[in-house]
Parts: C-alpha cells; sequence; structure tokens
C-alpha cells in the first residue's frame, strides 16, 4: 500500500530538548514536504526537498532542521524547540508534477 | 501576508443542496490549484485541481472553476452527501507545477452536510 509514515504521531516534550519527526513514503518520489498546521493559518511550509541531498526553505524554516540522505526518509528536526513550534505537523511527498500525497500528521505540544 | 485566502471558516449545507467553497488567492504568478479535504485525525487528500489555462475541471461530483481576473476559484459539490463534511484546503502554486515551487495554502473551510 502506498503511504506516508510519519512517527511519533503525538508528543508532549519540553523547551530545549532535542526532537526528530520521521518521515517515510515507499512510492519511491522525488519531492518530500514538510508542512505545520495551525488554527486560522492553514498549513504553511517549513522545508522541502527536491531529491536526495537537495533541500530548500519553505515560508516558515526558522527554528527546524532537515536532511535527506535517502530518497524515502526525510526527518524533521527541532534541535531547541519551543512553546511557538506545539503545531499539527504533515509530512506529503509526490512524484515529479503530481498532487502531493500527506502523511497522517503529528500533533506536538512544548511545554 | 496570506497569499491564498478562504474567507469563510464554517459553511453548512443540506444533504443534496450545492455546496460552494470559495478561495481567492493574491499572487498573479500561481499557475497551479488543487481542494485537499481533510477529516480529523487524518492528513489532507487531493480532491481536484485546475491549470491556468483552464477556467473549469470536472471530477464527478466535484468542479472547480477559475475566474484569473478576479483571482478567485471556488469549488462546487453537487450534490452534497454527509460524507463530504470535512476541512476543504485550497491550494496554489507557482511556476513549474505541485512539484517544484511551494504549495501555499488557504486557511480552510469546514464544511458540514446535514442528512
Amino acid at each position: 500500500e502506498a503511504q506516508v509514515t510519519q512517527n511519533p504521531r503525538y508528543l508532549i516534550t519540553v523547551t530545549g530538548k532535542k526532537l526528530t519527526v520521521t518521515c517515510s513514503q515507499n512510492m519511491n518520489h522525488e519531492y518530500m514536504s514538510w508542512y505545520r498546521q495551525d488554527p486560522g493559518l492553514g498549513l504553511r511550509q517549513i522545508y522541502y526537498s527536491m531529491n536526495v541531498e537537495v533541500t530548500d526553505k519553505g515560508d516558515v524554516p526558522e527554528g527546524y532542521k532537515v536532511s535527506r540522505k535517502e530518497k524515502r526518509n526525510f526527518p524533521l528536526i527541532l534541535e531547541s524547540p519551543s512553546p511557538n513550534q506545539t503545531s499539527l505537523y504533515f509530512c506529503a511527498s509526490t512524484p515529479l508534477n503530481q498532487p502531493q500525497h500527506f502523511g497522517d500528521g503529528t500533533r506536538l505540544s512544548i511545554l | 501576508d496570506q497569499q491564498v485566502k478562504q474567507n469563510s471558516p464554517s459553511l453548512s449545507v443540506q444533504e443534496g443542496r450545492i455546496s460552494i467553497l470559495n478561495c481567492d488567492y493574491t499572487n498573479s504568478m500561481f499557475d497551479y490549484f488543487l481542494w485537499y479535504k481533510k477529516y480529523p485525525a487524518e492528513g489532507p487528500t487531493f480532491l481536484i485541481s485546475i491549470s491556468s489555462i483552464k477556467d473549469k475541471n470536472e471530477d464527478g461530483r466535484f468542479t472547480v472553476f477559475l475566474n484569473k481576473s478576479a483571482k478567485h476559484l471556488s469549488l462546487h459539490i453537487v450534490p452534497s452527501q454527509p460524507g463530504d463534511s470535512a476541512v476543504y484546503f485550497c491550494a496554489a502554486s507557482g511556476p513549474g507545477g505541485t512539484s517544484y515551487g511551494k504549495l501555499t495554502f488557504g486557511q480552510g473551510t469546514i464544511l458540514t452536510v446535514h442528512p
């Protein structure tokens, strides 16, 4: 089954404690991206990657890092999380010129 | 600076009637537009799209209309069904299509279809 898998689905943590949200896709898609969803703001793109070792900033990259060492994985790293990064996060992947497929989301709460 | 706006946070319609969801954009460089549907505890799923070279695209009960001069698009659902109740997001992409540029989303509209 074609899917985008995010882990964890839920996480409550504290300010400053580094965390990583993993994203994996089994469709051999070139393009992957991360979004955050906040009330009244819709989904905003954090980072995207057009292929292995190629990443670029989206609209709200501050406080986040990503890496794309393998085609199937695109982890989102919060080196020093802060409460304003409490949000619902989505990973997406797509082959070229196709609509993006989204994972089921990761709800992060940073206290 | 919200480049894609969905000004109606919610919409309530009766089963069998038409649902019309609206979306406005400000960036004239956008050339590809999509609608996504999202159920609680799930990720958004692609519904329908339209290229800027068209003014209408239809897929079953769903039709998207694009008015480039007004920078406005709308999603029509006819007839509406209770299973259509979800959050609908409008999204836009710049030159190169959905895979090369960023997807810019609107705030979303909660559609409730009453039996």
